[in-house]
């Protein structure tokens, strides 16, 4: 299975202000994807970071509050913008090479915005 | 809409007894179930899954059983271990959609 590096772990941001979150994999994976996870929630997914080209958002979540990137197989960034105390979450980044069981997750990010 | 559904936040059980840990779907074309176990500060990893094709997997101590006339599926870990406390999600996909949805996850929690 693929190994995940996630930074930060974890961050204490100002309302209005804009995170970046990387996400780095050991090896080139096909699939790649960022989720969140709420106090005593779910993981819900936001959206499939696609390689080369744009993401692919779930209902509910939108490219401009959260931007991502994904220039190659093996790397990718969500950003958090314009934050607010209701983006306070884990935010959980996924790869791999087929369908749920080869899939790994990063540490999490533990966002605080206050 | 809560297509994955884990009703039980918690459970207690004793060291050596089974653990019976369930989840319920909505969604009749998911195909393929997963159970992940997150341990604090880490992300989750995958545990074991089951095809719509079968009705029980057994890995280990860990079996999963699927009751697709009921929509229900449930993890068995026997005999307990300290080592298992950890949160369980269990997750479904549609074969081709790559994505993962998940249940709100449940605390299992083994007592010595």
């Amino acid at each position: 299975s693929a190994v995940i590096s996630q930074k930060p772990s974890r961050d204490i941001c100002q309302r209005g202000t804009s995170l970046t979150i990387q996400c780095q994999v050991d090896s080139q994976v096909t699939m790649m994807f960022w989720y969140r996870q709420q106090p005593g929630q779910s993981l819900t997914l936001i959206a499939t970071a696609n390689q080369g080209s744009e993401a692919t958002y779930e209902s509910g979540f939108v490219i401009d509050k959260f931007p991502i990137s994904r220039p190659n197989l093996t790397f990718s960034t969500l950003t958090v913008s314009n934050m607010s105390p209701e983006d306070s979450s884990i935010y959980l980044c996924s790869a791999g090479a087929s369908g749920g069981k080869g899939y790994t997750f990063g540490s999490g990010t533990r966002l605080t915005v206050v | 809409d809560q297509q994955v559904k884990q009703n039980s936040p918690s459970l207690s059980v004793q060291e050596g007894r089974i653990s019976i840990l369930n989840c319920d779907y909505t969604n009749s074309m998911f195909d393929y179930f997963l159970w992940y176990k997150k341990y604090p500060a880490e992300g989750p990893t995958f545990l074991i899954s089951i095809s719509s094709i079968k009705d029980k997997n057994e890995d280990g101590r860990f079996t999963v059983f699927l009751n697709k006339s009921a929509k229900h599926l449930s993890l068995h870990i026997v005999p307990s271990q300290p080592g298992d406390s950890a949160v369980y999600f269990c997750a479904a996909s549609l074969q081709g959609a790559q994505k993962l949805v998940f249940g709100q996850g449940t605390r299992l929690t083994i007592n010595p």
